[in-house]
């Protein structure tokens, strides 16, 4: 099985930050990384796809790219929404896997 | 609008069985395949099972952890994705989410659309 690798598993950051999130796969996947967000109680949410496509409604500050074999999911200015827990997902092989998740809160 | 719409979850003994329903409305059912993603109370997201359109390979696929006991199916002429979760365990304990596995070309698959989530707890 693929085994993603996300970092850090927490982060404190305040309104207007910009920050970045990392997901590292242990052998190749394409370009074939997700990432998801997920506030409590709630079902997670798709925010980019194929490694670095915006879904339609997510604002622009989202932005997603890949780094040699580093996936990177960028918040440019933190809102406060933005405030959850965020997971990266590879669709290149099955079974599909998931990192550990980020959890993203205010300092 | 789109829905999907789990339900079947609840209560349930070790090794006893349960059948998850995911009702589906405002999407082309029969042409979307769909998984299963679950959740461990205060732990990250598992995926469990997949099953592809009838109108393409309509392929299952599942996650070792649950292979022989749990069985993903379809009715499409009622927009329904089904699991089927035999000889369960405390382990299985979780939310289990339905969501859309949505190809978007160039081998591209994603959770586009998710369900609230049903409750499973599997315990004596």
């Amino acid at each position: 099985d693929i085994q993603m690798t996300q970092s850090p598993s927490s982060l404190s950051a305040s309104v207007g930050d910009r920050v970045t999130i990392t997901c590292r796969a242990s052998q190749s996947i394409s370009h074939s990384l997700n990432w998801y967000q997920q506030k409590p109680g709630k079902a997670p949410k798709l925010l980019i796809y194929a490694a670095s496509n915006l879904q339609s409604g997510v604002p622009s500050r989202f932005s997603g790219d890949l780094s040699g074999t580093d996936f990177t999911l960028t918040i440019s200015s933190l809102q406060p929404e933005d405030f959850a827990t965020y997971f990266c997902q590879q669709s290149d092989f099955f079974p599909y896997t998931f990192g550990q998740g980020t959890t993203l809160e205010i300092k | 609008e789109v829905q999907l719409v789990e339900s079947g979850g609840g209560l349930v003994q070790p090794g006893r069985s349960l059948r998850l329903s995911c009702a589906t409305s405002g999407l082309t059912f029969s042409y979307s395949a769909m998984s299963w993603v679950r959740q461990a109370p205060g732990k990250g997201l598992e995926w469990v099972s997949f099953i592809g359109s009838n109108t393409f390979d309509g392929r299952t696929e599942y996650a070792a952890s649950v292979k022989g006991r749990f069985t993903i199916s379809r009715d499409d002429s009622k927009s329904i994705a089904y699991l089927q979760m035999n000889s369960l365990r405390t382990e299985d304990s979780a939310v289990y989410y339905c969501v859309r596995d949505y190809y978007g070309g160039s081998s591209h698959w994603y959770f586009d659309l998710w369900g609230r989530g049903t409750l499973v707890t599997v315990s004596s």
